[in-house]
């Protein structure tokens, strides 16, 4: 079985100022990992994704996460936010071999980043 | 490209009647689709997995007769919520994957707001 972890439900920032959202996991196979956005009212959309090679994932909008197996850990981080950066950030994996649990996302609680002027 | 819909975005039903949600890949041929819900505030807990031409596989607890889920093509899958009632109120997501065979390629949908009154 796997389990995500959010280890913050919220976290407010000022603008400019850098942030992390921290992830935790536990799995007894290797997966992926993802982190995936969400605006208000909206479906998810992928920021990243750690599939294999290099620890150090980044998206396009300046964030990047980091892949450390020893902590099992996929913490988000971006060092200066943006107001638009508001929103609902899930931290996910998914198994990499198949059986029954083959392409099932398993979500952590969400954390909602709100950035404040 | 890989853009997953979802129709009705919002819907607003009474007690008593049938709901019907449909989730279609516009631009690739998704072999499976999964259907998620969503508490407010809460993580997306998965609903089932839809293989196309096959019946649709649900996570524990889960209702299949209330619950239905067809997956007739490769471009659509639909959810209907039968006698809908209060407690089924919620965000609705499916996301669709293609036939790439690789289990991390999820495109997600962006959501349906269902109220029961």
């Amino acid at each position: 079985a796997q389990s995500v972890t959010q280890l913050d439900s919220q976290v407010p920032v000022f603008e400019e100022a850098p942030v992390e959202l921290r992830c935790n996991y536990s799995s007894s196979v290797s997966v992926y990992l993802f982190w995936y956005v969400q605006y208000p009212n909206q479906g998810l959309q992928l920021l990243l994704k750690y599939l294999s090679g290099s620890t150090l994932v980044e998206s396009i909008n300046g964030f990047e996460a980091e892949f450390n197996k020893s902590q099992t850990s996929f913490h988000l981080r971006k060092p200066s936010v943006h107001i638009s950066d508001t929103a609902e950030y899930f931290c996910a994996l998914v198994p990499r071999g198949g059986g029954t649990s083959y392409g099932k996302l398993t979500f952590g609680q969400g954390t909602i980043l709100t950035v404040h002027p | 490209g890989a853009v997953v819909s979802q129709h009705p975005s919002r819907v607003i039903c009474k007690s008593g009647t049938s709901v019907k949600i449909e989730c279609r890949s516009l631009d690739f041929q998704a072999t499976t689709m999964f259907w998620y819900r969503q508490f407010p505030k809460q993580s997306l807990m998965l609903m089932a997995t839809s293989n196309e031409g096959s019946k649709a596989t649900y996570e524990q607890g889960v209702e299949k007769d209330k619950f239905l889920i067809n997956h007739a093509s490769l471009t659509l899958s639909t959810l209907t919520v039968t006698s809908a009632h209060p407690e089924d109120s919620s965000f609705y997501i499916c996301s669709a994957k293609g036939t790439s065979g690789l289990s991390y390629e999820q495109y997600f949908g962006p959501g349906t707001r269902l109220t029961v009154t």
